[in-house]
């Protein structure tokens, strides 16, 4: 398995309060990512990092942050969370070489009430 | 626009028999294409991938097929088991991005 543990992994919170989920990874991989799954949806991509400080958005970036200050700790941030972002969160990494696959965390069920 | 599409949400397999799951995109410069397997509470596991040069790639009971002119994809398990009950995920890639779009899945049920 893939040396990629998610933190916490189930959080219950409520409206409006900052929640922080962390990623990390033991792999040394250059590529992370944070994705939602929700039914109907798939996995969406929400941000993504190909380096340290570096980061980009993906598709459902809207109300979520990242920081990346170290090669294994990829962290997502939902400044004041609301109800719609209840989702599971997937933390994702890949290496740099051409066509790999991404290996996947565990997942964090996050309820906000 | 969704541009990689899992039309069937479910699907149901006597076991011994042949499941075939299936996924369209739309983007023509996507060149690799994945599929995962998903338990409950669980993340993807990655299960096969192939790249635009090949047309089929096999990793024993599962064999991916690919079809660029239809711009169609193809999972066969072959003989179905009940331990491949799961929800399947077709992704694809574009060279250079690093990013991948995900379909919205395939709950496959294998029936004793």
């Amino acid at each position: 398995d893939a040396g990629i543990t998610q933190s916490p992994r189930h959080k219950v919170t409520e409206t409006g309060t900052p929640v922080t989920l962390r990623c990390h990874q033991t792999e040394n991989h250059r590529y992370m990512y944070w994705y939602r799954q929700d039914p109907g949806h798939g996995l969406r991509l929400i941000h993504y990092s190909y380096g340290v400080k570096d980061t980009d958005k993906g598709e459902v970036s809207d109300g979520y942050s990242v920081s990346r200050s170290k090669t294994e700790d990829f962290l997502l941030t939902l400044e004041s969370a609301t109800s719609s972002q209840t989702s599971v969160y997937f933390c994702a990494i890949r290496s740099d070489r051409d066509n790999q696959p991404q290996h996947f965390g565990d997942g964090t069920r996050l309820s906000i009430l | 626009d969704q541009q990689v599409k899992q039309n069937s949400p479910s699907l149901s397999v006597q076991e011994g028999r042949i499941s075939i799951l299936n996924c369209d995109y739309t983007n023509s410069m996507f060149d690799y294409f994945l599929w995962y397997k998903k338990y409950p509470a669980e993340g993807p596991t990655f299960l096969i991938s192939i790249s635009s040069i090949k047309d089929k790639n096999e990793d024993g009971r599962f064999t991916v097929f690919l079809n660029k002119s239809a711009k169609h994809l193809s999972l066969h398990i072959v003989p179905s088991q009940p331990g491949d009950s799961a929800v399947y995920f077709c992704a694809a890639s574009a060279s250079g991005t690093y990013k991948y779009i995900f379909g919205t899945g395939t709950r496959l049920k294998v029936l004793a």
